[in-house]
């Protein structure tokens, strides 16, 4: 079948570094994207990888691994705003996007 | 603000009823996509129209009927429900998917905030 692995919840410290992982198995790969959903609230467009390496986007980077199917999004400098719900997500092709069940992360002060 | 309006934002109903949800975008975007997202699991994809055309129909049950009357507006026809239907439905919008090098190949989405759904 067709999934994606990452934590269910993820807890830091404000100011501090986050990583969450995550794994994928899927049939085609064309990219990971990774999007962040407050309660609530739409889900929303962080960052995609198409090929290996480290994206940065001010506080956020994206890293992508596809010889090991593997990714992580890295928060930094942690604030209370990032506390929310982020969710990895495959790119097979065409209109299909498989996502994760989401990680949630709480950032405590 | 994403550029995708959904409504409405809540909606309980009866096993009996039958109701619609609206989802309309603001981005010029050709796909439109139907999601459900349950807690602790992935989001579901459920249709996707492009240029009002159904291109995916994720085996979902006959008690929700999409249509699409134009790239802009997207409905889901709801009509009698089980409990375990209840859930968060979100409607997105994106370019048209492809694999070239051109941005819209990422199959970026932009969502609305969705509609909670109760069936009771």
């Amino acid at each position: 079948g067709q999934s994606l692995e990452q934590p269910s919840e993820v807890t830091a410290v404000e100011g501090a570094i986050v990583q969450i992982n995550c794994t994928y198995q899927t049939s085609g790969f064309y990219g990971l994207s990774w999007y962040q959903q407050h309660d609530g609230g739409a889900p929303t467009f962080l960052s995609y990888n198409a090929l290996d390496g480290l994206e940065e986007t001010g506080r956020f980077s994206s890293f992508l691994s596809r010889s090991d199917s593997y990714g992580y999004l890295l928060l930094q400098e942690l604030q209370m705003k990032d506390s929310a719900s982020y969710f990895c997500a495959s790119y097979t092709g065409g209109f299909k996007t498989i996502f994760g069940a989401g990680t949630r992360l709480f950032v405590k002060a | 603000e994403t550029g995708v309006t959904q409504t409405p934002r809540h909606l309980v109903m009866g096993m009996t009823n039958k109701k619609s949800l609206k989802c309309e975008q603001h981005l010029g975007h050709n796909a439109m996509y139907w999601y459900k997202q349950s807690a602790k699991k992935p989001l579901e994809l459920m249709f996707v129209y492009n240029f009002k055309e159904q291109t995916e129909n994720n085996s979902v049950p006959s008690r929700f009927s999409p249509e699409c009357p134009n790239s802009s507006h997207l409905f889901l026809h709801l009509h009698t429900l089980q409990p375990e239907d209840s859930a968060l439905y979100l409607c997105a919008s994106s370019h048209q998917g492809g694999t070239s090098g051109r941005p819209e190949a990422k199959n970026i989405q932009y969502f609305g905030a969705g509609t909670r759904l109760s069936v009771l």
